[in-house]
């Protein structure tokens, strides 16, 4: 059974960039069944898509967040990143690192989170 | 830019009565159409895809419905452990994105 573990500072000061790690185990990250997403929440709001990457690397990003978001995989690691840059208090949230399954090319849903972690913007 | 939006925010529903969750897409998004339970402190859990198709392990009190703007969960008889926020999520056939809805909380009433 896959398991998902976020990981990464939970302060970040204003204008910073937060970077945060997805450790997966039970599964290998090189897989074609699967992409490998980021999806946030912030306190008391709904659920908010940031990005998901296949192991080959290909990216794709919520556009409102897109010039300051990065997701990159380490397949000798089996784990994904997540950086986001130029942080406000806006950015604070719950991040969750998930296992999106595909059916033929189209990326559908979650099926594996991690269970969350908060990360807080404040100097 | 789709948008979804969830209607009602909040539910209340007495046990053992069904539960009815709408969710309408801002333009046509075929049957690109799941649904998640979250529980307070926990990470989401799907319940249903492809608009219909439960997810595995999901129990058969749940069903969704729907097609193009118009979409509905349905909770045949609320258990104890049904009540959470439920959100509805778009998935884009290409380039592949994520788009949820604002949820709708159902409480005991």
């Amino acid at each position: 059974q896959v398991h998902l573990q976020e990981s990464g500072p939970g302060l970040v000061k204003p204008s910073e960039t937060l970077s945060l790690t997805c450790n997966v185990s039970g599964d290998s990250i090189i897989t074609q069944r699967y992409y490998w997403g980021w999806i946030r929440q912030p306190p008391g709001r709904e659920l908010e898509w940031i990005g998901s990457i296949h192991f080959s690397g290909s990216t794709y990003y919520n556009p409102s967040l897109k010039t300051r978001v990065t997701i990159s995989v380490d397949t000798s690691t089996n784990q994904f990143s997540l950086r986001l840059s130029s942080v406000t208090a806006a950015d604070t949230a719950v991040y969750y690192c998930a296992r999106l399954f595909v059916e033929g090319v189209v990326v559908v849903a979650a099926t594996s989170w991690g269970q969350g972690t908060l990360v807080t913007v404040s100097s | 830019e789709i948008v979804m939006t969830q209607s009602p925010a909040t539910l209340s529903v007495s046990p053992g009565e069904r539960a009815t969750l709408s969710c309408r897409a801002s333009q046509s998004v075929s049957s690109n159409l799941a649904w998640y339970q979250q529980k307070r402190g926990q990470a989401p859990r799907l319940l249903i895809y492809g608009a219909s198709t439960r997810a595995t392990g999901i129990p058969v009190r749940f069903s969704g419905s729907g097609s193009g703007t118009e979409f509905t969960l349905t909770i045949s008889s609320l258990q104890s452990e049904d009540f959470a926020v439920y959100y509805c999520q778009h998935y884009n056939n290409w380039p592949p994105a994520l788009t949820f809805g604002g949820g709708t909380k159902v409480e005991i009433k």
